[in-house]
């Protein structure tokens, strides 16, 4: 199985702020990495496929970045808005994988 | 606009059975894999289950192979998972997810989910 490991697991910021959450798979997995968003009690949101494709309707201060086991995800200009959790998703293999997530808290 | 409605989440013993559906609706829903994903109390996304369009193929986490079944009604536009000898580790809020595609790396990339449907596990 590839495993997939995020960081940091919690992150504090500021409005305004440009913050950069990183994702390591332990194997190469070329550029099939997903990123998701998730508030309580809503469902999880695409962001960003293909590591650095931005999903339709998206806005571009999401951004991702990387390719063979290292991708990141950066997100510009923080709104209230945009803290949540996010999970970094691979889609190489099965069994499908996620990072076990980096909730986005605001300081 | 694509839209996953889960439902069958409930209070089930050890052991016990239980039956989740989602209703999709907004997309050729025989045309796309679906998807089924789980998110536990104080844990992160668990990969159960994800199956073909046709409903031919089917692909199961180790946790959970033998034990749940991945199931659709193309007719109904439903996705199932009939799950048996439930456990306290498989307690968990479950979500149904669309693939973006039908085949290849494209079946496993979710790009739709629905809000979930509960499962608690306990005596």
């Amino acid at each position: 199985d590839i495993q997939m490991t995020q960081s940091p697991p919690s992150l504090s910021a500021s409005v305004g702020d440009r913050v950069t959450i990183t994702c390591r798979a332990s194997q190469g997995i070329s550029n099939y990495l997903a990123w998701f968003q998730q508030k309580p009690g809503k469902a999880p949101k695409s962001l960003i496929y293909a590591a650095s494709s931005l999903q339709s309707g998206v806005p571009s201060k999401f951004s991702g970045s990387g390719s063979g086991t290292d991708f990141t995800l950066t997100i510009s200009s923080l709104q209230p808005e945009d803290f949540a959790t996010y999970y970094c998703q691979q889609y190489n293999s099965y069994p499908i994988t996620f990072g076990q997530g980096t909730r986005l808290e605001i300081k | 606009e694509v839209q996953l409605l889960e439902s069958g989440g409930d209070l089930v013993q050890p052991g016990g059975s239980l039956r989740l559906s989602c209703a999709a609706s907004g997309f050729t829903f025989t045309t796309y894999a679906m998807t089924w994903v789980r998110l536990a109390p104080g844990k992160g996304l668990e990969w159960v289950s994800t199956i073909s369009g046709s409903g031919y193929s089917t692909y199961y986490a180790d946790s959970v192979k033998g034990r749940f079944t991945i199931s659709r009604d193309n007719s109904k536009n439903t996705l199932f998972l009939q799950m048996t000898s439930l456990r306290a580790e498989d307690m968990a809020l479950y979500y149904c997810a669309k693939g973006r595609d039908n085949s290849g790396f494209y079946m496993r990339l979710l790009d739709s989910w629905g809000q979930g449907t509960l499962v608690t596990v306990s005596s």
